[in-house]
């Protein structure tokens, strides 16, 4: 199965902390596409970023920034200076074929003012 | 871009009744889709709802189950059927606009209670 992991289940970390969601995927295609969506309490899903697994640039925006591995399969996601509005949960997704989505376990970030 | 709604936002059913999800696009999409999201889980694609012809189910679900119709390109229904305290979950509509570039969105979800 392509599977995407998300090891960390729940994170916590002290307000002004920078924090690295991982997340490693498994994919037999060539072309394919990452996401990253936070959840917070309220429960809608709020939508981070896509990549194209052609570009393997590191993205920043904001706080926020991604560290696309090819080599590795590993997508990972760094909140800097982490504020107590950032906790929730953070989901790694990938696509499989059909315009599917395929979704990591998600990984709980607490963070305490 | 794509805005998506979803009514109900929210309900208690009890068990062995069924409720319908709809499912409202502001723009005509080709590709829509059906989530389940379980008490402190991840997303589970529930199914694929085509356009005019039967849906597409996932591995796990089942139509008797979870009927679900889309009679245009903007509008969908899913129907949880014969509801257990077990479909408890937050049930998600999205779409995919752009094909060649997978710009995906997500509707607010529907937070289904079964008692």
């Amino acid at each position: 199965a392509q599977k995407v992991t998300q090891a960390q289940t729940e994170i916590s970390v002290v307000e002004k902390e920078d924090v690295t969601l991982d997340c490693v995927y498994e994919t037999r295609d060539t072309t394919y596409y990452l996401f990253w969506y936070k959840q917070p309490p309220s429960g809608e899903l709020v939508f981070l970023i896509r990549r194209n697994s052609f570009d393997e640039q590191n993205e920043i925006s904001g706080r926020y920034s991604w560290n696309f591995q090819k080599s590795t399969s590993s997508f990972n996601f760094t909140i800097t200076a982490s504020q107590v509005v950032d906790s929730a949960v953070y989901f790694c997704a990938r696509n499989t074929g059909g315009f599917k989505t395929i979704f990591g376990a998600g990984t709980r970030l607490f963070v305490k003012a | 871009s794509a805005v998506i709604s979803q009514k109900p936002s929210r309900d208690i059913c009890q068990r062995g009744t069924s409720l319908t999800i709809q499912c409202q696009v502001d723009s005509q999409v080709t590709m829509m889709f059906w989530y389940r999201q379980q008490p402190g889980q991840s997303l589970t694609l529930i199914a694929t709802a085509n356009q005019g012809s039967e849906a597409t189910y996932e591995s796990g679900f089942v139509i008797d189950k979870f009927p679900i119709s889309r009679p245009n390109l903007t509008f969908s229904t899913l129907t949880v059927s014969n509801m257990s305290p077990e479909d408890s979950s937050i049930y998600l509509c999205s779409v995919v606009v752009t094909e060649s570039s997978y710009e995906q969105y997500f509707g607010p979800g529907t937070r289904l209670t079964v008692t």
